[in-house]
């Protein structure tokens, strides 16, 4: 079975500042990753995934993540982050197509001015 | 494509009472997932169909809860003898099973039990 950690369950932050959202994930079989954003009251939406390849993977918004297979990490990350970055976000992994996806509880970004 | 829809928006209902969410999917997407989501918790997965078959059933999926996906199209969720507990965002979300991995959620039903 696949399960997700996410380290910090709050993250406040100044805008402009450079902020790091950590991922960790724990499975017997690879897995795939993904990134999603949820604003108050609104469905998820989707930042970015990593499947294969390139480790570095970068999204929309100017986030990007770093999968690390020795860590099983996957780290969310932004340089400078706008107060319209503030809402909640969930790491979440899959072992493969079409399955359901497993989610973290979730990281929520505060960022003020 | 309007992406996925769900509905409606909002219930509220007294507890006992049996409710009834629909989800439709993205027109092109064969599979299609629920999840509940409770406040300050990540969206825990309930049950996910192919096509008009339902693969996996999660425990948390009480005798009290069925889905259906009668035609491979839209979803129904009904929740029967609805507890206080039972209070929750019920989130859709189709993908097309293919290794693309584009899961694409909707909006949700949240559910407030009184």
């Amino acid at each position: 079975a696949q399960s997700v950690t996410q380290l910090d369950s709050q993250v406040p932050v100044f805008e402009e500042a450079p902020v790091e959202l950590r991922c960790n994930y724990s499975s017997s079989v690879s897995v795939y990753l993904f990134w999603y954003v949820q604003y108050p009251n609104q469905g998820l939406q989707l930042l970015l995934k990593y499947l294969s390849g390139s480790t570095l993977v970068k999204g929309i918004n100017g986030f990007e993540a770093e999968f690390n297979k020795s860590q099983t990490s996957f780290h969310l990350r932004k340089p400078s982050v706008h107060i319209s970055d503030t809402a909640e976000y969930f790491c979440a992994v899959t072992p493969g197509a079409g399955t359901a996806l497993i989610f973290g509880k979730g990281t929520t970004l505060s960022v003020s001015s | 494509d309007t992406g996925v829809s769900q509905d409606p928006r909002h219930k509220i209902t007294k507890r006992g009472q049996n409710v009834t969410f629909r989800c439709d999917p993205i027109s092109e997407h064969n599979r299609l997932y629920w999840y509940r989501q409770t406040l300050g918790q990540g969206p825990e997965f309930l049950t996910y169909f192919q096509n008009e078959a339902q693969l996996e059933k999660s425990r948390l999926l009480s005798d009290r809860f069925s889905a259906e996906r009668p035609k491979g199209s839209f979803s129904t969720l009904e929740i029967q003898r609805t507890e206080q507990g039972d209070s929750a965002m019920y989130l859709c979300a189709s993908s097309s099973g293919d290794r693309v991995f584009g899961y694409t959620f909707g909006s949700g039903t949240r559910l407030t039990v009184v």
